[in-house]
């Protein structure tokens, strides 16, 4: 599985909290990617990064951050939790953008109460 | 920037029938196109793609066709199997974009 990981997988937080999701890749890939799953729409991006501290945001951005100190790390906070983010999140990295493979890591879920 | 539909949204197949995605894509400089799998409770993988200098692709059961004038693709899955029940994303990509385009995901399940 391309060794990409997340933590925690799983996650209860209560409205108004921050909550901070990890990715972490031992690829050395250049590329790394938050998405979030939802029924009937897909994989949704939230943010992407295209190098360390190199980052830019995706179709979903708000109510997101992100910060890429190195390379194999990529971290996704939502500053203030609502129950409209209750959902499953996946980080993804790969080597050529949108050219290539991205690697998927396994999944956070997240139920914000 | 790209925008990606698929249809079906659902698709029922008996085992050992031919399964068919469809997806249109706007962006007629786009020359990536993927196709992920997602079982369920797992992590979406990709299962086979293809370049715009490429009609057609095969791997085994699965092959990808590619209508560039049309913008348009397919996912073709023959002799389908019980492992085949998953959802299945398409996905495109214009040349210089750091990011693919999901399409909304088809439901496949095959009935034994």
């Amino acid at each position: 599985d391309a060794g990409i990981t997340q933590s925690p997988r799983h996650k209860v937080t209560e409205t108004g909290t921050p909550v901070t999701l990890r990715c972490h890749q031992t690829e050395n890939h250049r590329y790394m990617y938050w998405y979030r799953q939802d029924p009937g729409h897909g994989l949704r991006l939230i943010h992407y990064s295209y190098g360390v501290k190199d980052t830019d945001k995706g179709e979903v951005s708000d109510g997101y951050s992100v910060s890429r100190s190195k390379t194999e790390d990529f971290l996704l906070t939502l500053e203030s939790a609502t129950s409209s983010q209750t959902s499953v999140y996946f980080c993804a990295s790969g080597l050529a953008g949108g050219q290539e493979t991205q690697y998927f890591g396994p999944g956070t879920r997240l139920l914000v109460l | 920037g790209e925008n990606v539909e698929q249809h079906p949204s659902t698709l029922s197949v008996q085992e050992g029938d031919s399964a068919v995605i469809k997806c249109t894509y706007s962006d007629s400089a786009s020359n990536y196109f993927p196709w992920y799998k997602q079982e369920l409770g797992k992590r979406p993988q990709l299962i086979i793609d293809i370049r715009s200098n490429v009609g057609e692709k095969k791997d085994q059961r699965i092959a990808v066709t590619l209508n560039k004038t049309a913008k348009h693709f397919s996912l073709h899955i023959t002799e389908t199997q019980p492992e085949d029940s998953a959802v299945y994303f398409c996905a495109a990509s214009p040349p210089r974009d750091y990011k693919l385009s999901f399409g909304a995901g088809t439901t496949v399940t095959v009935r034994a």
